[in-house]
């Protein structure tokens, strides 16, 4: 009953670092997308996936890749990290018409 | 281009108070309006979807189509219900979600 599972929780990072924030949903869900929370910027989609082998631009790809190799894993890599990149990482997974889930978080300090 | 806007940043309500959070949107097409509620440094949990028209916690919403809102409330706030309330929208596939910069719903005992 596992549902999204985030991983690392907590994360700092040095400027210029990269790093891979796992995500994996035991759902069978087709959906899968990454977002960032920012103080007074709610949730902004980063990039998503509608299926393995498709994956798709949000509202701030920027400085993220992402690749989805199979049905349950949807990792987001952070190619050289920037202070900019501090953030919460809330990854999400849904089948079509049906309720996204979220998981618990990542939370990532870049210094 | 579609949109989410919640123009209150901060709500403080008495315990016993009714609530109202306001949502709205631009979206060119038919969205799908949700509510989300995220308690201190937890996962977001779905709290409302229109099509479901149920009421979770004792917290309604109704779409207004002609208003293009989707304003969340309850009747009697309680102790429990404060956290952070976001407003989101999605296409029909669901595959992503637009969101609201989110109000920080307080109850004052």
């Amino acid at each position: 009953n596992a549902g999204v599972t985030q991983t690392p929780k907590f994360q700092v990072l040095k400027t210029g670092q990269s790093m891979t924030l796992q995500c994996a949903q035991d759902m069978n869900h087709e959906y899968m997308s990454w977002y960032r929370q920012d103080p007074g910027m709610g949730l902004r989609l980063i990039h998503y996936s509608v299926g393995a082998g498709i994956t798709d631009q949000g509202e701030v790809p920027n400085g993220y890749n992402v690749s989805r190799s199979t049905t349950e894993d949807f990792p987001l890599r952070l190619l050289s990290a920037a202070p900019s990149q501090t953030s919460v990482y809330f990854c999400a997974s849904s089948s079509q018409g049906n309720t996204i889930y979220f998981g618990e978080g990542s939370w990532l300090t870049v210094v | 281009a579609q949109r989410v806007t919640q123009p209150e940043k901060l709500l403080s309500v008495f315990k016993g108070a009714p609530v109202e959070l306001k949502c709205n949107y631009s979206y060119s097409g038919s969205p799908e309006l949700f509510w989300y509620v995220q308690y201190s440094r937890q996962r977001l949990q779905l709290l409302l979807r229109h099509i479901s028209r149920e009421s979770i916690k004792g917290f309604t919403a109704d779409l207004n189509k002609g208003e293009t809102s989707f304003h969340l409330k309850k009747p009697f706030a309680q102790e429990e219900d404060s956290a952070m309330y976001y407003c989101a929208l999605s296409g029909l596939g669901n595959e992503k979600l637009t969101f609201g910069t989110g109000t920080r719903l307080t109850i004052i005992p």
